[in-house]
């Protein structure tokens, strides 16, 4: 069965060290996207893509970069990791419509 | 900010009773709406969704009620069980793939 996987699911780091967050789909959709949760504020878009080579940024996009070189990845790359980075990762996909389908998460600590 | 929000943080409901959950936006010219479902250290479900040229739209056991109006969104749960304790949040669209979310409604279900 089709599906999105996130690596790896639960990471502990370092200030100030590069971290990067797998996201994998095996439905060939186009649209892939990376939120951040935390509590009280729901579900917050970071980056998102349409395709291969696009790459667009959300409404917290500072600190964290993506690229997609294909179309089943699309890696969220924390640069310099800071505390406030601290949070629950989710990757989703979408093709054709609105509906996103959502990976399990990866719960990122930042000390 | 958040297009996206919900009246009540929090629901407590009798099992076998009917659940409302309530949703507010503000983008007028969102045309797309749906409800996900997370559960605990579980990645969001989709539920049901509506796009803007419809006021209901039933699914198994959940219905989806839009009033463009007021921009009200609720998602109805007919005999609550236990296995509908989760948090749910509503999210809507306008004019492209992207989801805004709000900050959700946790569900507790009494026996």
């Amino acid at each position: 069965d089709a599906e999105i996987t996130q690596s790896p699911r639960h990471k502990i780091t370092e200030t100030g060290r590069q971290v990067t967050l797998a996201c994998h789909q095996t439905w060939n959709h186009n649209n892939m996207f990376w939120y951040r949760q935390d509590l009280g504020h729901g579900l917050r878009l970071i980056h998102y893509s349409y395709g291969v080579q696009d790459t667009n940024k959300g409404e917290v996009s500072d600190g964290y970069s993506v690229s997609r070189s294909n179309t089943e990845d699309l890696p969220l790359t924390l640069e310099s990791a800071a505390s406030s980075q601290t949070s629950v990762y989710f990757c989703a996909s979408s093709e054709g419509g609105n509906e996103q389908f959502f990976g399990p998460g990866t719960r990122l600590t930042v000390l | 900010g958040e297009s996206v929000g919900l009246h009540l943080p929090t629901l407590s409901v009798q099992e076998g009773d009917n659940s409302i959950i309530n949703c507010a936006y503000s983008n007028s010219a969102s045309d797309y709406f749906i409800w996900y479902k997370q559960e605990s250290g579980k990645g969001p479900q989709f539920i049901i969704d509506i796009r803007s040229n419809m006021d209901k739209r039933q699914g198994q056991r959940v219905t989806v009620l839009l009033n463009k109006t007021v921009k009200h969104l609720s998602l109805q749960i007919a005999a609550t069980q236990p296995g509908d304790s989760a948090v749910y949040f509503c999210a809507d669209s306008f004019n492209d793939y992207k989801l805004s979310f709000g900050a959700g409604t946790t569900v507790t279900v009494r026996a």
